[in-house]
């Protein structure tokens, strides 16, 4: 099973990001997003599809239907700069996303 | 708050098993979680190596073809990865990690600091 996302994003700030991870019927399953900024370890933004942990910025947002869960950040500021990795569960596996790179400028 | 620390040789040579443990503070590794292991490669993505639910099962990715070992000690509440056959390939950066299982949808809320592995002559 993969889920691919595209390699790069680029937004302004205070506009709004979406990135995209794709999988056959990802839908069906429940997504989750990570941020990894530069030498830092991976931080959940968003699980089960839409909800987000405590201590992440509401501008951080997810959905999940079909082929396609999304990421969206809403407002993105420079602190925002990082790889992005969308994660599902199948077959009693852990799969990652390919990472999607946001620039912010 | 839960506390993952992994410790292990930063340096092993081809061909040998790399052996890492993750001590596990502020929760019990026989919890409804399952404890596992992911890696990132310099300048690739993440790579989930396996995890192990305590006192069932475990899993490990099916690309690591065998190679992967998980147990836990319930004693010392820690668990611990053994990777066979090493090539410079599985020079990366190694974290512990908690998460919830296939249905749950939780994702992987805790990350250990990671450590960096090396596989070299």
């Amino acid at each position: 099973y993969e889920l691919t996302q595209p390699p790069s994003v680029s937004v302004s700030p205070g506009q709004t990001a979406t990135i995209t991870c794709s999988g056959h019927n990802l839908g069906n399953k429940y997504a989750c997003w990570y941020q990894q900024r530069p030498g830092q370890s991976p931080v959940l933004v968003i699980y089960e599809d839409t909800k987000r942990p405590s201590g992440i910025p509401e501008r951080f947002s997810g959905s999940n239907s079909g082929n396609t869960a999304t990421l969206t950040i809403s407002g993105a500021q420079a602190m925002d700069e990082a790889d992005y990795y969308c994660q599902a569960w199948d077959s009693n596996a852990v799969i990652f996303g390919g990472g999607t790179k946001l620039t912010v400028l | 708050q839960v506390q993952l620390l992994e410790s292990g040789p930063g340096l092993v040579k081809p061909s040998e098993t790399l052996s890492l443990t993750c001590a596990v503070s502020g929760d019990s590794i026989t919890s409804d979680f399952y404890w596992g292991w992911v890696r990132q490669s310099p300048g690739r993505g993440l790579q989930w190596i396996g995890s192990i639910y305590v006192g069932t099962s475990t899993y490990d990715n099916p690309s690591l073809r065998g190679r992967v070992s998980i147990s836990a000690d319930t004693s010392k509440n820690h668990f611990s990865l053994k990777l066979t056959s090493l090539t410079a390939t599985d020079t990366a950066f190694y974290w512990c990690v908690r998460h919830g299982g296939p249905s749950a949808g939780t994702g992987i809320g805790y990350w250990g600091q990671g450590t960096l592995v090396t596989v070299s002559s």
